[in-house]
């Protein structure tokens, strides 16, 4: 079966833009994360969808950041005037029901660079 | 919070055992999770431990001590291809917590 897919797999845009990343998640997973892997570092959490719960998004470093998802399936995370310390690999992962063992596969992730 | 520390960088020769050490401090607990990452490429996922012991799967193993916020990841019978980057994340069991809180990440370079 498919695994997580993600687009752009690659997006450069110039310093204040915006931009568009999507995450599509294994069919008939519930939970779907969004994580920012930056040069070096470890990955870091940005927001958490379960089913039609609130999103849990206490891992957004700005009001710059918001993620949606639509229809329990598809999301989209938007980077409003994207600075160049936004520049990160953006990864998205889904989980088949966000329980406390479930297991997260990961997609091949967005490469961001902002110019 | 969380704080997870392993170590920056290993080398190890093809064909030799390497032992990727973690150790954390969380507030909860509800399991650790190895996973394989080569350059460029996705995390994929290795194992997964949540009461204390060994786990074996294959070539590798992962190893929890709850109680000494440790665990190790054992990689036997090494091969190039075991060249990557090997993180180790813990999941909280506070609130409605369910991401994960990765450590930096072991690079792994296995030498002919």
């Amino acid at each position: 079966g498919a695994g997580v897919s993600q687009s752009p797999s690659n997006k450069v845009t110039e310093k204040g833009k915006d931009v568009e990343l999507r995450c599509d998640p294994i069919s008939g997973h519930t939970a779907l994360y969004w994580y920012r892997q930056s040069l070096g570092q470890g990955l870091e959490f940005l927001i958490y969808f379960q089913g039609n719960s609130a999103p849990d998004k206490s891992g957004l470093p700005s009001d710059r950041f918001s993620a949606e998802r639509t229809g329990g399936s598809v999301s989209t995370l938007t980077i409003q005037r994207t600075q160049q310390e936004d520049s990160a690999v953006y990864l998205c992962a889904s989980s088949s029901s966000g329980g406390a063992f479930d297991t997260q596969y990961f997609g091949p992730g967005t490469r961001l660079t902002v110019l | 919070g969380q704080n997870i520390d392993q170590p920056t960088e290993m080398t190890a020769t093809e064909g030799a055992i390497v032992q990727i050490n973690c150790t954390y401090q969380t507030s909860g607990f509800n399991g650790l999770f190895w996973y394989q990452q080569h350059a460029g490429e996705a995390p994929t996922f290795l194992s997964y431990n949540v009461l204390d012991g060994l786990e074996e799967k294959g070539r590798f193993s992962s190893f929890l001590s709850r109680s000494k916020g440790y665990s190790y990841l054992l990689l036997k019978e090494l091969q190039m291809k075991d060249s990557a980057s090997y993180l180790c994340a813990v999941r909280d069991s506070s609130g409605s917590a369910r991401q994960l809180t990765f450590g930096s990440g072991t690079q792994l370079t296995v030498l002919p």
